[in-house]
């Protein structure tokens, strides 16, 4: 949908080392944000990106880090691997340049697991 | 503090009858409401939305109702089929700034064959 893919797919990976989470779209949409999504959650916005290099935090920050230094890729990095961030985290796209409530459009999803 | 809250976590309907999913907001500032509609080990889905200046919208199947002096609305199925069995999310924001969406626990809908 929209064009999104986000890799990898799966990763395992051992406390305190670091990862780094891709999105990438094809279709320029300015906006981009990651979610993660976990048990008696929901979805929860972490942090989100409203043009190259301009990023801001969100809900669940901590121990986040965002970059994008080209409009088609949002990088998500989690410095030092905590047991805690083992989630689902997906990426989202919004236009927003024709008209207001544009809905965003979700990438598949990168399973997280953090030993 | 839990601003959209999907207060019922399952919803079981037989094949051909209505699904009435439900959602609460308590930000009055909230003024788009959407819901998506999640398959497993896959993204959300778009599914349909609301703007406040409206009451009601209607797509197909699918229709939202939106009241908002009880601040609250729904998300009406009719008529329900098995591939409507998903985890349906409702979510909220305000053109505040960043429009960011707000988005509740999520309600499991089974339609039964």
């Amino acid at each position: 949908d929209a064009g999104i893919t986000q890799s990898p797919r799966h990763k395992v990976t051992e406390t305190g080392t670091p990862v780094t989470l891709r999105c990438h779209q094809t279709e320029n949409h300015r906006y981009m944000y990651w979610y993660r999504q976990d048990p008696g959650h929901g979805l929860r916005l972490i942090h989100y990106s409203y043009g190259v290099k301009d990023t801001d935090k969100g809900e669940v920050s901590d121990g986040y880090s965002v970059s994008r230094s080209k409009t088609e890729d949002f990088l998500l990095t989690l410095e030092s691997a905590t047991s805690s961030q083992t989630s689902v985290y997906f990426c989202a796209t919004e236009s927003r340049d024709k008209a207001k409530n544009q809905p965003q459009h979700f990438g598949d999803g990168t399973r997280l697991s953090i030993l | 503090d839990q601003q959209v809250k999907q207060n019922s976590p399952s919803l079981s309907v037989q094949e051909g009858r209505i699904s009435i999913l439900n959602c609460d907001y308590t930000n009055s500032m909230f003024d788009y409401f959407l819901w998506y509609k999640k398959y497993p080990a896959e993204g959300p889905t778009f599914l349909i939305s609301i703007s406040s200046i409206k009451d009601k919208n209607e797509d197909g199947r699918f229709t939202v109702f939106l009241n908002k002096s009880a601040k609250h609305l729904s998300l009406h199925i009719v008529p329900s089929q098995p591939g409507d069995s998903a985890v349906y999310f409702c979510a909220a924001s305000f053109q505040g700034g960043s429009e960011k969406l707000v988005f509740g626990k999520g309600m499991k809908l089974t339609v039964n064959p």
